[in-house]
């Protein structure tokens, strides 16, 4: 069974500083993608950043990075240079082959909170 | 594009009561998805459709039916609410053909008296 393990509930972070949030996951495949997904207070689950598990270089999206240790099995993200809007709900989710689809699995995620 | 749409936001049930979830995306994706969250607990599969015509569990599927009733529309059914039912329920769609990203409905906010 695949398995995420987001270990922090809750993250706090100075306004224009870098903030990591940590990301492990378990699974037999070898064909994997991983993904982090943002839900602000208003509720909506916006898709931030992905990886894919035979990717070489490290995904990046704007201030978004993914940290991908595979040997390790662990996907953080980095978001540099935080905004007060970057305060939300993260969440880490891999996807893998299964019965016609590509089940994706949720970590329970991290609370960021950013100050000014 | 509306993306994907559920209705309804919000529900109050009485514990017993039947209902269905509405979920319609307008993205041509093959894969449907619903979800439920709890607090601290993140997103739990429920069912998922890969296709049209198909759906398979998901890792919380007891209580709850669904239909995909053609390529844009996927329902989630409660036959017998109970107050364990109570949750946010969150609809997705993906392409499905590979390792897409999902894209989420607003979700309904389901509560079971």
């Amino acid at each position: 069974a695949q398995k995420i393990t987001q270990t922090q509930p809750g993250m706090f972070v100075q306004e224009k500083e870098a903030v990591t949030l940590d990301c492990t996951y378990d699974t037999s495949d070898q064909s994997y993608g991983l993904f982090w997904y943002k839900q602000p207070s208003s509720g909506e689950m916006i898709f931030l950043i992905y990886q894919g598990s035979y990717d070489e270089q490290n995904a990046t999206e704007g201030r978004y990075s993914l940290n991908f240790q595979k040997a390790r099995k662990s996907a953080n993200l980095v978001i540099s240079a935080s905004q007060l809007g970057d305060s939300a709900m993260y969440f880490c989710a891999m996807r893998v082959p299964g019965v016609g689809s590509y089940i994706p699995t949720f970590g329970r995620g991290t609370s960021l909170i950013v100050h000014p | 594009n509306a993306g994907v749409t559920q209705t309804p936001k919000f529900q109050v049930l009485k514990t017993g009561q039947s209902m269905t979830l509405q979920c319609a995306q307008d993205m041509n994706h093959n894969s449907m998805y619903w979800y439920r969250q709890d607090p601290g607990m993140g997103l739990r599969l429920i069912y998922y459709s890969a296709s049209e015509g198909t759906t398979d569990k998901g890792e919380v599927p007891n209580g709850y039916n669904v239909s995909r009733l053609n390529k844009r529309e996927f329902s989630l059914r409660l036959e017998s609410a109970a107050p364990s039912q109570t949750s946010v329920y969150f609809c997705a769609s993906s392409e499905g053909t590979g390792f897409n990203e999902q894209f989420f409905g607003p979700g309904t906010r389901l509560t079971v008296l």
